[in-house]
């Protein structure tokens, strides 16, 4: 099977740097991804890691280590708007598998 | 372009009521997945399809959910009879060529209320 593992919470102060992880029991899969959903709205795609290493977009950055099985989202410059729910996702076979996600908190 | 587009966004019905969600894709992209999001489960693909053909159910959780995608242009998802425990967030998404680094496009939800 395929599991993904997220922290259900994380906390963070507005203007400071956060780091949300993911590790996964899979293989074979094509890439790790990652969606932003705020509260009563669809999940929108943030970004993608086919190789292992850092992919950087503005201020979110996103890292795989397939060696790890782990990943990270890194989110710098924290803004309220950042306030949301973070999923992970695998690609394996056509078929796009999420985590249970991370609410983000952010403290003024 | 209008993005993925979902109907209703609400439904709220009594059990053993047949409800149908109703879904239009991105014009062009041949994958359309369907959703179910709670927060004990959170967001669990049930079905996709490529070029209208559905290809994994294996996450349709019983017999009384069916999906169809009869054209390029429309997908439906049909429970019956419904029953509390389908209360959820159907989200219908579209993408261009299915996994390998294509992202998907969400429609914006059907809030579903099962009496």
């Amino acid at each position: 099977g395929q599991s993904l593992e997220q922290p259900s919470e994380v906390t963070a102060v507005e203007g400071a740097i956060v780091q949300i992880n993911c590790t996964y029991q899979t293989s074979g899969f094509y890439g790790l991804s990652w969606y932003q959903q705020h509260d009563g709205g669809a999940p929108t795609f943030l970004s993608y890691n086919a190789l292992d290493g850092l992919e950087e977009t503005g201020r979110f950055s996103s890292f795989l280590s397939r060696s790890d099985s782990y990943g990270y989202l890194l989110l710098q410059e924290l803004q309220m708007k950042d306030s949301a729910s973070y999923f992970c996702a695998v690609d394996r076979d056509d078929k796009i598998i999420f985590g249970k996600g991370t609410r983000l908190h952010i403290l003024p | 372009d209008a993005g993925v587009i979902q109907s209703p966004r609400h439904e709220v019905t009594e059990m053993g009521q047949e409800v149908t969600l109703r879904c239009k894709p991105i014009s062009g992209h041949d994958y359309l997945f369907w959703y179910r999001q709670t927060m004990m489960r959170g967001l669990e693909l049930l079905i996709y399809f490529n070029n209208n053909v559905p290809i994994d159910d294996s996450g349709m959780p019983e017999d009384r959910f069916s999906a169809k995608m009869p054209n390029a242009s429309f997908s439906t998802l049909k429970i019956q009879p419904s029953e509390p425990r389908d209360s959820a967030v159907y989200f219908c998404a579209s993408s261009l060529l299915g996994a390998k680094n294509e992202k998907l496009f969400f429609g914006s939800g059907t809030q579903l209320s099962v009496l």
